[in-house]
């Protein structure tokens, strides 16, 4: 099992500039959350989804910030446009309803806007 | 309010000693779940160990154990026999209650950034 897959690990971007995340979830699990990491606010949870529908969105932060999941073993984070308070460490994870402790984290992307 | 709380930013931990991560959390939910995970240099986020509310004995993982007192709300982590590849940030974290919609919300405490000393 090779695990949550993020892509890229390492983002740079100039302000204004549209920035996608991706996450590969691993496969069968039927959960996926997106997190961002800051040494502000610590872990925020963004958005999950359930069977490639968005459940609960209440912590996107604001419209720029968007995420889809086409289908079920791919995900994106969309930035558009990006600003500087948005550098940060995103990560996706992944779980499955039938044992959602073992929640997956994948290994981040650290996103730079510039 | 802080609805997970570790008050310790830093702490250090003579190898092959043991040491105690603090976490209190505060919820209202009978039924609720407790984990923590280690993230260390790299950045990656790796599951320790996960205590549920109705759980009446202390969740074990091998040099893990997390000490749980339900009535004091609180969920210390304690690293047995510590090692050099310990050195990394601890996170508490909890799930609430399928009643009032936390269940698939993993809420994260700040962290404790623990050094193992040789």
């Amino acid at each position: 099992d090779a695990g949550v897959i993020q892509s890229p690990r390492h983002e740079v971007t100039e302000m204004g500039q549209e920035v996608t995340l991706r996450c590969k979830p691993i496969s069968g699990h039927d959960y996926l959350f997106w997190y961002r990491q800051t040494m502000m606010r610590g872990l925020e949870l963004l958005i999950y989804f359930n069977n490639n529908v968005p459940i609960d969105d209440s912590g996107m932060p604001e419209d720029r910030f968007s995420a889809k999941m086409p289908n079920a073993s791919f995900s994106t984070l969309k930035i558009q446009p990006s600003e500087p308070r948005d550098s940060a460490v995103y990560f996706c994870a992944s779980s499955s309803i039938y044992n959602d402790i073992w929640r997956t984290f994948g290994s981040g992307t650290r996103l730079t806007v510039v | 309010a802080q609805k997970i709380t570790q008050t310790q930013p830093g702490m250090f931990v003579q190898e092959k000693e043991a040491v105690t991560l603090d976490c209190t959390y505060d919820t209202s939910d009978q039924s609720y779940g407790l984990f923590w995970y280690k993230q260390p240099s790299s950045g990656e986020m790796i599951f320790l160990i996960y205590q549920g509310s109705y759980d009446e004995q202390n969740a074990t993982e091998g040099r893990y154990s997390l000490n749980f007192q339900k009535a004091r709300k609180s969920a210390n982590l304690v690293i047995s026999a510590s090692q050099l590849g310990d050195s990394a940030m601890y996170f508490c974290a909890m799930r609430e209650g399928l009643d009032s919609g936390g269940y698939n919300k993993l809420i994260f405490g700040a962290g404790t950034r623990l050094a193992v000393h040789p």
